[in-house]
């Protein structure tokens, strides 16, 4: 079965510096995608940034960039220049085909991050 | 565009009491997960479904059920409530496939 583990259940940081969550997986496939979501208070899950397992090369989204070591296993979600917004509970996610077009979307037990002034 | 639409978004259960929590989606996704949130558990995975007609277990089944007649909809179905049920529940569609997945505000169900 697929696992996704997120070691660090609280992290906080300073506003304007950066911070790095940790998300490692565990899967015998070579085909998957890898995400991280972000919950706010508000409680609605949002879409920080994605990464498909054969792309070599790590996702950006804005401040938001990704560190894929595909053999090691480990999706590490880096926020560069922290906003007090962007203050939330964040969600590694790991998406396979468990046959055929079957895909199971599997998440981690999440870090709880906040961002101070 | 209405995107993932739960209801309802609260609701207070007594132990043995059956309901159903509803979710429809506007996106003509194949792909629907129901998952409870616990506190420090993250999202555990409770049933999923590829296409109408086609649902699967997930990681913690027991106690519910669902359905799915159409593509929009994906009602999950709690027989006998449990203390234990007690959560908060998110429903989400996708098109599968490495895409972005959608989810509905949750609900919230206390079981006394």
């Amino acid at each position: 079965a697929q696992t996704v583990t997120q070691s660090q259940p609280e992290m906080s940081v300073q506003e304007a510096e950066t911070v790095t969550l940790s998300c490692t997986y565990d899967t015998s496939e070579s085909n998957y995608y890898l995400f991280w979501y972000k919950q706010p208070p508000s409680r609605q899950m949002i879409l920080v940034i994605r990464q498909e397992a054969y792309k070599q090369q790590n996702a950006t989204e804005n401040r938001f960039s990704v560190n894929f070591q595909k053999a090691a296993k480990s999706f590490s979600l880096k926020i560069s220049d922290s906003q007090l917004g962007d203050t939330a509970m964040y969600f590694c996610a790991f998406m396979m085909s468990s046959g055929g077009s079957n895909y199971k979307l599997t998440f981690g037990k999440g870090t709880l991050l906040t961002v101070n002034p | 565009n209405a995107g993932v639409t739960q209801t309802p978004k609260f609701r207070i259960l007594k132990i043995g009491q059956s309901m159903t929590l509803q979710c429809t989606q506007d996106m003509n996704h194949n792909y629907m997960y129901w998952y409870r949130q616990d506190p420090g558990m993250g999202l555990k995975l409770i049933y999923y479904s590829v296409g109408a007609g086609i649902t699967d277990k997930g990681e913690v089944p027991n106690g519910y059920n669902v359905s799915r007649s159409t593509t929009e909809d994906f009602p999950l179905r709690l027989e006998l409530a449990a203390p234990s049920q007690t959560s908060v529940y998110f429903c989400a569609s996708t098109f599968g496939r490495g895409a972005e997945a959608f989810f509905g505000q949750g609900t919230r169900l206390t079981v006394v």
